[in-house]
């Protein structure tokens, strides 16, 4: 079945350590995107792209970065965790070449660091 | 800058009964506008969107939602709430340029708790 896969389902990290969260999608989707699920404040975006080789920040860029190597790929590091990082992220894809479409979302990452 | 509100943090409805989740924005023009669901664990899943033509849209699972520009809203209802549909909402609002990008601001969330 279609759409977007993300790893690992849950981590638990120590403060300063770097991590790596993974997002492939295989619907050929030119942009994709991270947020940050944290209680009371929805979905915010991290980082976002809107085609390969191409990304840009969101509203909570910080202590984040990603990459688009390719279109299928959007990896996002955390270069030195710290705590207020603990949250759930998901990775989402849209079509933009045909318009506006909805964005599809993973089924998230829980990151918990101590 | 935009802003989605969804006043309600909680709501707890009965079975059968229905349901009605509010959305507020404040954006510089019409954007698109979006209602999602998160089912406890799991991602989310679109409800219904609005681009435009007809104010009143039908969506999966029985929801639908009135776009109104006066009132710079977009209520999500339904007219009789199942068990399965306890989770939390999200609406979330969206630029009409793809220069913009593709960017999606979204509310805090509604959690629907659902009585027998």
């Amino acid at each position: 079945i279609a759409g977007i896969t993300q790893a690992p389902t849950s981590q638990i990290l120590a403060a300063g350590r770097r991590m790596t969260l993974r997002c492939t999608q295989d619907m050929r989707h030119n942009a994709m995107y991270w947020y940050r699920q944290d209680l009371g404040l929805g979905l915010r975006l991290i980082h976002y792209s809107n085609t390969a080789g191409t990304t840009g920040k969101g509203e909570v860029p910080d202590g984040y970065s990603v990459s688009r190597a390719n279109t299928d790929d959007f990896p996002l590091t955390l270069a030195s965790a710290v705590p207020s990082q603990t949250s759930v992220y998901f990775c989402a894809s849209s079509d933009g070449s045909r318009g506006y479409n909805e964005q599809f979302f993973g089924p998230g990452t829980r990151l918990t660091v101590l | 800058a935009q802003s989605v509100t969804q006043p309600d943090i909680h709501i707890t409805v009965s079975e059968g009964a229905s349901l009605e989740l509010r959305c507020n924005y404040s954006y510089g023009a019409t954007p698109y506008l979006f209602w999602y669901v998160q089912s406890p664990g799991q991602g989310l899943q679109l409800l219904l969107k609005y681009f435009s033509g007809d104010t009143l849209v039908q969506g999966i699972k029985g929801f639908e939602a009135e776009f109104k520009r006066s009132q710079s809203s977009f209520n999500l209802r339904k007219p009789s709430v199942h068990w399965s549909d306890a989770a939390e909402y999200f609406c979330a609002v969206g630029p009409r340029t793809t220069a913009a990008g593709n960017k999606l601001t979204f509310g805090g969330g509604t959690r629907v708790l659902v009585k027998p």
